[in-house]
């Protein structure tokens, strides 16, 4: 198994809601991350896992509320954001955090109405 | 200075021609480079790891010079096929973070018949 798996894959949510982003992956890499892309703009890091221990946090705000389960599953909790949120979220993962590599699942289209 | 800088094209092309993409970094200290290909509205895949020996893969061959801060992807024969955004990452310890791939903005590869 060689794919990075996130659901939903496209999701709308209100600025009151609470929803929660999922990632999974079965490679047996130790780093997990969060990206977020906007159109025409590059993957910008949110959070970076290493060895289920939170290790970057890219001043991201507390809106976004990453969570790793276990090595295999990483989650975005996702509550009261703004329209200017709406993006395209990116997990990837990769055996390590330094000379290796990311793969990267589909993406969770997120729109914030 | 940008961290990672390239030319965001778009370079239009037509079938068979060769064609290069360079991408300057700006922190002396990475270590580890990348050449990922994104498809519109899809998440970017990892085309080529970039070593300081140079490599190459069928039509693609990626470059690094250290000494001048950048890496270069050269496509030959170009296809169709290869139209897409190709995105330079590197890895290096950027804000005190390690494990903290940065990339630059895309350059768009447009190859026409």
């Amino acid at each position: 198994d060689t794919e990075v798996t996130q659901t939903p894959k496209h999701l709308v949510m209100g600025m009151t809601n609470k929803k929660s982003l999922k990632c999974e992956q079965h490679m047996g890499h130790r780093a997990m991350y969060w990206y977020k892309q906007k159109a025409k703009k590059p993957p910008e890091l949110m959070f970076v896992y290493s060895y289920e221990k939170l290790s970057i946090n890219e001043s991201v705000p507390s809106r976004f509320s990453p969570e790793c389960p276990n090595s295999s599953l990483l989650n975005l909790h996702l509550h009261a954001l703004q329209p200017e949120d709406s993006a395209l979220y990116l997990c990837a993962s990769s055996q390590g955090t330094e000379f290796y590599g990311y793969t990267f699942g589909s993406g969770t289209r997120l729109t914030v109405v | 200075r940008k961290e990672v800088e390239q030319d965001p094209g778009p370079f239009n092309v037509p079938e068979g021609a060769t064609v290069a993409f360079n991408c300057t970094y700006s922190n002396s200290a990475s270590q580890s480079f990348f050449w990922y290909r994104q498809d519109c509205r899809k998440e970017p895949k990892l085309l080529m790891s970039v070593y300081s020996s140079g490599n190459e893969d069928g039509r693609f061959t990626a470059q690094l010079n250290r000494a001048s801060q950048y890496i270069s992807l050269l496509i030959r024969d170009s296809k169709l096929s290869d139209s897409a955004t190709y995105l330079c990452a590197v890895n290096g310890n950027y804000g005190g973070s390690q494990g903290n791939l940065i990339f630059g903005k895309g350059t768009k590869l447009s190859v026409k018949p």
